[in-house]
């Protein structure tokens, strides 16, 4: 069965150290995206992609970056790890642009920056 | 921009009971309607959705109506059970992109 894994499922990491969370996708979906999750807030939106080599800043972009090198992974990394990036973050795919489609998303990483 | 708006929990009820989660959204043009439920631990998972005005969304006993007129997509279940205790997100995603909006979330507890 396809699926979206990401990895690691836990990661406890230090202040200003640089920090990859892995998504993969087995959908062979071309848009996948990166959310977090922080009490009171639902999920915003971080970077997304519509195919490889595409990528685009979403509603939280600052202080993270992605990139597309081949349709199945859609990796976020943290360039220096801060506190206020606690929390959990989700990866998810969809198929297409179309405004109907359903993004699937994987499990979730939980992050800690001590 | 895009918002969605739900009801705060967390809504606790019995057993049996009727469910209401209140959804109301902004957005230009006509978006597609969502909702994802979340149980604990775990990712987002689709729970059903709506892609026009008027469209009836359902998926275990959940329903959910697309009503453009009042900007709403209210979730309903007649009999709630214990293991529908979980967080629920409403969320709309708009024609100009394929990206979701997404409510702040509502927590649900059932009791026996």
């Amino acid at each position: 069965d396809a699926e979206i894994t990401q990895s690691p499922r836990h990661k406890i990491t230090e202040t200003g150290r640089q920090v990859t969370l892995a998504c993969h996708q087995t959908w062979n979906h071309n848009n996948m995206f990166w959310y977090r999750q922080d009490l009171g807030h639902g999920l915003r939106l971080i970077h997304y992609s519509y195919g490889v080599q595409d990528t685009n800043k979403g509603e939280v972009s600052d202080g993270y970056s992605v990139s597309r090198s081949n349709t199945e992974d859609l990796p976020l990394t943290l360039e220096s790890a801060a506190s206020s990036q606690t929390s959990v973050y989700f990866c998810a795919s969809s198929e297409s642009g179309r405004s109907t489609d359903t993004q699937y998303f994987g499990p979730g990483t939980r992050l800690t920056v001590l | 921009g895009n918002s969605v708006t739900q009801m705060e929990g967390p809504v606790t009820l019995s057993e049996e009971a009727f469910l209401t989660i209140n959804c109301t959204y902004t957005a230009t043009g006509y978006p597609s309607l969502f909702w994802y439920v979340q149980y604990p631990g775990e990712g987002l998972q689709l729970l059903l959705k709506a892609t026009k005005a008027d469209d009836k969304g359902s998926n275990k006993g959940f329903e959910a109506t697309y009503r453009k007129e009042t900007t709403s997509f209210h979730l309903e279940k007649g009999s709630v059970q214990v293991s529908d205790s979980a967080v629920y997100f409403c969320a709309l995603q708009d024609r100009a992109g394929n990206m979701l909006t997404f409510g702040g979330g509502t927590r649900l507890m059932v009791k026996p």
